[in-house]
């Protein structure tokens, strides 16, 4: 088990795209969560995925987000029509309890 | 005001010098406080995990809790070139999913 893996690792797209993330966590971790975190500043909580479900989302968390834990194994993050202001590190973490242990984040520049 | 306040530094410090990093936070709500370490391009790693107030102790690092002034430390004894990076206070209520992060304090080990 090599931790919480995050892919891809850079992401550059094209204002008005779509662009989808994915995290595989710690295999026997069911809890799942996304953060998002800007240049200088602290991460911020996203969403939480308990298993399969969703149990929590963020306000940061528009319209044009969605994520899904489909089977409550990896997880996807889209963005639809990116915004410059998604330009961001988004990190996927997990754990079984209460130690969240993060993965390496995928950096997203949108131009 | 935010809820989790963290001096961004930068703090620089000659090497074997003893390191003390605070937060202070406004929600009563939070009950259990951690400590991350973010190395550049790379995702927080715990490095504290407490939910008392008083004193945690790990190696070099000692975690000091005080609920009724709201105030978290970090303290790194004998500190090395490899503990510079950013460290990261981030707290949670109890039945929360969701980590609240303070903005980080940069952290420098002179040689």
């Amino acid at each position: 088990d090599t931790g919480v893996s995050q892919n891809p690792r850079h992401k550059i797209t094209k204002r008005g795209q779509n662009v989808t993330f994915r995290c595989d966590p710690i295999s026997e971790h069911n809890r799942l969560y996304w953060y998002r975190q800007t240049l200088g500043q602290g991460p911020e909580f996203l969403t939480y995925f308990q298993n399969e479900a969703q149990l929590e989302k963020s306000r940061l968390l528009s319209d044009r987000f969605s994520a899904e834990r489909p089977k409550g194994s990896f997880s996807t993050l889209e963005i639809q029509r990116t915004e410059q202001g998604d330009s961001a590190m988004y990190l996927c973490a997990s754990s079984l309890e209460e130690q969240e242990t993060f993965g390496s984040g995928t950096r997203l520049t949108v131009v | 005001q935010k809820e989790v306040e963290q001096d961004p530094g930068p703090l620089s410090v000659p090497e074997g010098a003893i390191v003390s990093l605070n937060c202070t936070y406004s929600n009563s709500a939070f009950q259990y406080f951690m400590w991350y370490r973010q190395y550049s391009r790379k995702g927080p790693e715990l490095l504290m995990y407490t939910y008392s107030s008083g004193n945690k102790e790990d190696g070099r690092f000692t975690a000091q809790v005080d609920k009724s002034s709201k105030y978290i430390s970090l303290f790194i004894r004998d500190s090395q070139p490899s503990d510079s990076a950013t460290y990261l206070c981030a707290m949670r209520g109890a039945g929360s999913y969701q980590l609240t992060f303070g903005k980080g304090t940069k952290l420098s080990v002179i040689p």
